[in-house]
């Protein structure tokens, strides 16, 4: 079976600082990785997709991630953060169309940048 | 991606009562899901719904209790029955886009259950 786990709850951060939010999965088959955001009183938004090919990827608003399968880990990392990133973070894998695409969350980690 | 709406946008219910939730995509797709946010938590699958065949419940999720709907391949209908405050949550449906099925959300339909 697929889980996600996202090491940290919450992640306070100063503006302009850069920030890292942990992902680790574990899946006995080749995964497909997301992140995704949650602004307060919304939906989900795609921040970025890893489904193969260069293990750096880049998403909107200045994020990326980096699949690294060795240590079953999907970061993801912004250089400088302002105070409209302020959310939830999701972290997602599925098995791809052997699974149905059915996406396995994470439990999330709320970011909280302060000016 | 998709352009995603859901109606209601919110509501307040009794318990004992049912609501249905509307999901409707602006394209056509095979696959639509229904996630549950209980508060503060993240999402869990309740069902797949693929036009033309029955939805496929994930464990702990019962057709009697959310009956679904998929009447094409635009449109789909999440039921919650004999509502009680514990059915409290976020309703969000999404959709799978393109060869692997990237997952696209709606706006979500807040639920709170007195």
């Amino acid at each position: 079976a697929q889980s996600v786990t996202q090491l940290d709850s919450q992640v306070p951060v100063f503006e302009e600082a850069p920030v890292e939010l942990r992902c680790n999965y574990s899946s006995s088959v080749s995964v497909y990785l997301f992140w995704y955001v949650q602004y307060p009183n919304q939906g989900l938004q795609l921040l970025l997709k890893y489904l193969s090919g260069s293990t750096l990827v880049k998403g909107i608003n200045g994020f990326e991630a980096e699949f690294n399968k060795s240590q079953t880990s999907f970061h993801l990392r912004k250089p400088s953060v302002h105070i409209s990133d302020t959310a939830e973070y999701f972290c997602a894998v599925s098995g791809g169309n052997n699974q149905g695409g059915k996406l396995i969350f994470g439990q999330g980690t709320e970011l909280s940048v302060k000016p | 991606s998709a352009v995603i709406s859901q109606k209601p946008s919110r509501d307040i219910c009794q318990r004992g009562t049912s609501l249905t939730i509307q999901c409707q995509v602006d394209s056509q797709v095979t696959m639509m899901f229904w996630y549950r946010q209980q508060p503060g938590q993240s999402l869990t699958l309740i069902a797949t719904a693929n036009q033309g065949s029955e939805a496929t419940y994930e464990s702990g999720f019962v057709i009697d209790k959310f009956p679904i709907s998929r009447p094409n391949l635009t449109f789909s209908t999440l039921t919650v029955s004999n509502m009680s405050p514990e059915d409290s949550s976020i309703y969000l449906c999404s959709v799978g886009v393109g060869l692997r099925e990237t997952q696209y959300f709606g706006p979500g339909t807040r639920l709170l259950v007195l």
